[in-house]
């Protein structure tokens, strides 16, 4: 069945180092998004990617980084500059670019950093 | 800039009735599409209804319905006949475009629902 795979689903690292979350598709969707939830909170976008080798930051992407070499790879990457690293990430997809496309949500990393 | 505001936090509401979980929003363009999605408590977010700022009559998906009123900048989620696995929590969202550079999709707070017996 197509999807989008997130791994892991827990991550603990420690503080000061960096963490590089997993996010592929099997969709074929050209777009992809990632999100960060934190408790009790809507989802904020970190980061989102509508071509390969091309992305745009979202509106809290201090701290973090992506790349998208192929079409069905997002990777996220947590970076040591991040204050508040501890949070559940989600990342997304969608099938083309517009008003009424829905994005497809993967299961979600939930990363604790101490 | 776009913005989705949930006003209730919390909502109960007992099996087999109806309940509208409300949302309003914020925008200048006159194009943008409103999603409504679901969380459980396992975390993943479920598609459910969608709505075009274009579409003349409301999106009804099963037991899900939106009531739209573009006047009033608003987007209410109706669920009928609630069943106890409808407990989660219930985020709005707003997509503007078309447009490159703001295809993004933006989230309220959500609401959490559940459902009692």
């Amino acid at each position: 069945d197509g999807g989008i795979t997130q791994s892991p689903k827990y991550l603990f690292r420690k503080e000061g180092q960096n963490v590089t979350l997993s996010c592929e598709q099997n969709l074929n969707h050209d777009a992809m998004y990632w999100y960060r939830q934190d408790p009790g909170q809507g989802l904020r976008l970190i980061y989102y990617s509508q071509i390969v080798n091309d992305f745009q930051k979202g509106d809290i992407a201090e701290g973090y980084s992506v790349s998208r070499e192929k079409k069905e790879s997002f990777p996220l990457t947590v970076t040591s500059a991040q204050k508040n690293p501890t949070a559940f990430y989600l990342c997304a997809s969608s099938s083309r670019t517009g008003r009424n496309s829905p994005l497809h949500f993967g299961n979600g990393t939930r990363l604790t950093v101490t | 800039a776009q913005k989705i505001t949930q006003t209730q936090p919390g909502m109960f509401v007992q099996e087999k009735e109806a309940v509208t979980l409300d949302c309003t929003y914020d925008t200048s363009d006159q194009s943008y599409g409103l999603f409504w999605y679901k969380q459980p408590s396992s975390g993943e977010m479920i598609f459910l209804i969608y709505q075009g700022s274009y579409d003349e009559q409301n999106a009804t998906e099963g037991r899900y319905s939106l009531n739209f009123q573009k006047a009033r900048k608003s987007a209410n989620l109706v669920i009928s006949a609630s069943q106890l696995g409808d407990s989660a929590m219930y985020f709005c969202a707003m997509r503007e475009g078309p447009g490159y550079n703001t295809d993004k999709l933006i989230f309220g707070t959500g609401t959490r629902l559940q459902v009692f017996p």
